[in-house]
Parts: C-alpha cells; structure tokens; sequence
C-alpha cells in the first residue's frame, strides 16, 4: 500500500468545517483513499473512500485532487463528538489486501 | 444489521494463562481481520484469515498467537502464556469477499486485554 502523509492534529470550532488533508503522492491507478476514524476507546469507524471522483455520504466528503496525488476529507458541520484521530489509507479495493495504519490526524473539536 | 461483534469486551488474564479473544463478523462476511493496538501507540495488523483458512499472517507474533476461522462459528484470537506486554487493545473486522467497490472493512469496538 502506497505511504500517506497527514498532519499531526487539528482544531475546529463546532459548527464550522472541517478540512482534513492528505498527501498520497505515489498512490497507484488501482488504489482507493479511504478515510477511517478512532474515538478514543472505541473501534475505527468507516467513513467514506473513492477513486477519483468526489465521494459524499451522510457522513462527509472526500475531495480527490485530478492526480490523486492528494485528498482532503470535509465534515461540513463539526461537533464536539467529532474529535478524534482520522485515518488516510490507500487501498487496492479487492482481492486480499489489508489496511495500514499510519499515525493519523488528531482532530479537536472545541465548543 | 449487527456490526462486528467482539467478545469479551474486557479481559484480565494473570501471566502465563491463556487468553482467547472472539470475532463473529458482520452478516455476509467472509473476511476476518484482527488488528492490535499497544497503549499509545497505533493500530498494527496481525492476520487476515477466510473461512478455514490464513490469507495473510505476517502482523502476528511468531510465538504463542495464533488465530482461527472455522467453518462454523466465530474467529478466535488465541494468545498462549500471556505476558505483561500483550496488555493492548485487539480489534476485529470484517469484509465482504472482496469485490469492486464492495470490500469495506468494518471494525468490532475492540476486546481490551489486561495482564497482571
């Protein structure tokens, strides 16, 4: 799986958007970005992933740059239960592949 | 539909007993995956395995891990003679048989091992 690069942490107001990026500049044509997140205690939740078109669920979006050399993840409307680490994953989406864990974004939501 | 459900939630073992952790994946799912998570550190694979059989096994311990997904029933995470530092957070997924588009893995909230 190609390496993702995400900044340490983040702050968000509540209510406003959050923009998460990631950089994921040798993904391969056949490598989906997904987005996972960790509450703290609590299993990685799935977000949303996609290949090169914009992808939006009830959830968020996932902008993907033209060279899907770059991602950004949007929560449009940021609460206090949206702090957490957020995951940047690359992905072949078949056959047998796994997901590796990087480091993540930390996202603090404050009132 | 039920999601990843993992028992026990909690689990305290003395050194050198035997833990086994349980996994029933989501309805549908044939892929199994356990994860570990050491205190403060990040989620690091251990092994995916298909019904009665091991995809992939390069994440576990060469010793005293071993992990199962019969035909019948739910996947186990077994950890023989348990020491101080298998104290983490164990989390099962699953996947549906990997199609386009359809292989998501979905995550169980975690089984929290203790060792004292």
């Amino acid at each position: 799986d190609a390496k993702t690069t995400q900044p340490t942490s983040m702050d968000c107001a509540e209510g406003r958007a959050a923009n998460l990026p990631c950089n994921h500049s040798t993904i391969s044509g056949n490598e989906y970005v997904y987005w996972y997140r960790q509450i703290h205690s609590q299993g990685p939740q799935y977000i949303i992933h996609g290949l090169k078109n914009n992808e939006t669920n009830e959830m968020a979006s996932l902008i993907i740059t033209e060279d899907r050399k770059s991602s950004t993840l949007i929560l449009p409307h940021a609460t206090l239960r949206d702090t957490a680490v957020y995951y940047c994953i690359v992905r072949v989406n078949s056959g047998y592949s796994t997901l590796t864990f990087g480091k993540g974004t930390m996202l603090l939501v404050s009132p | 539909n039920a999601g990843v459900m993992q028992n026990p939630r909690h689990l305290v073992r003395r050194r050198g007993q035997e833990a086994r952790l349980r996994c029933s994946p989501m309805k549908g799912h044939s892929h199994v995956y356990w994860y570990r998570q050491l205190p403060e550190e990040g989620l690091k694979f251990m092994v995916y395995l298909q019904k009665e059989n091991i995809i992939d096994e390069s994440g576990m311990p060469k010793e005293r891990f071993s992990a199962e997904f019969p035909k019948e029933g739910p996947s186990i995470l077994r950890i023989q003679q348990v020491v101080r530092g298998d104290s983490a957070a164990y989390f099962c997924a699953s996947s549906p048989y990997g199609q386009t588009g359809g292989n998501t893995i979905y995550f169980g909230e975690g089984s929290w091992l203790t060792v004292v």
